[in-house]
């Protein structure tokens, strides 16, 4: 159990519709990050937030959006659902200090668009 | 553009013989590297890392060696045991995208460790 908790676990959809999905974060992680792991592919970045702030961007399409809030967690917001959406996304959050490179993955949230 | 290839889609062993699962990267500004082993319906988990000052790091059964000329890494499990059967992710990160706690990281599509009994 890595401590990063990621709800819900699977979400079926219709296309054109908007979905939420949640992110807690280890205690005292401050930074969030948000990826998309579509078949055969790797992970890819979306977006990370910083005690609050966006930090930075990756592919992250126009459709999508996040936030973090001020108890940490993070929201990452998908609108206008596409059939290509589908996919496993994966919340993680990464210490402060020394080895912030080491980034622990929350159990991720299955996306399907039909 | 692929900055982080792992060109073995899938790699199988015997029980208690070495694993060795490759990796390549083209950003020359990569200056830390790491390995996750993911198991089915788990998010990745950290394994080991590496900085650009080494050319090695070990832990335990694991060693990640680094050939920055090259661009290359590697992971080798020794010896390899049917618990480590899972997608392996190798993961780089860059110094210019690090400025105000960024620590992004850039996968490789995983390669997919079998271990045999």
């Amino acid at each position: 159990d890595s401590g990063v908790t990621q709800t819900p676990k699977h979400l079926i959809t219709a296309t054109g519709q908007r979905v939420t999905l949640r992110c807690s974060p280890r205690s005292g992680d401050l930074s969030v990050y948000w990826y998309q792991q579509s078949l055969d592919q790797g992970l890819q970045f979306l977006i990370q937030y910083y005690n609050g702030e966006e930090r930075a961007k990756g592919n992250i399409l126009e459709r999508f959006s996040a936030q973090q809030f001020p108890d940490l967690h993070s929201e990452l917001n998908l609108s206008s659902l596409e059939l290509g959406d589908s996919a496993l996304y994966f919340c993680a959050s990464s210490p402060q200090g020394l080895f912030p490179y080491e980034q622990y993955f929350g159990p991720g949230t299955r996306l399907t668009v039909t | 553009d692929q900055q982080v290839k792992q060109n073995s889609p899938s790699l199988s062993v015997q029980e208690g013989r070495i694993s060795i699962l490759n990796c390549d990267y083209t950003n020359s500004m990569f200056d830390y590297f790491l390995w996750y082993k993911k198991y089915p319906a788990e998010g990745p988990t950290f394994l080991i890392s590496i900085s650009s000052i080494k050319d090695k790091n070990e832990d335990g059964r694991f060693t990640v060696f680094l050939n920055k000329s090259a661009k290359h890494l590697s992971l080798h499990i020794v010896p390899s045991q049917p618990g480590d059967s899972a997608v392996y992710f190798c993961a780089a990160s860059a110094e210019q995208s690090r400025g105000g706690s960024n620590y992004k990281l850039t996968f490789g599509k995983g390669t997919l460790l079998t271990v045999n009994p």
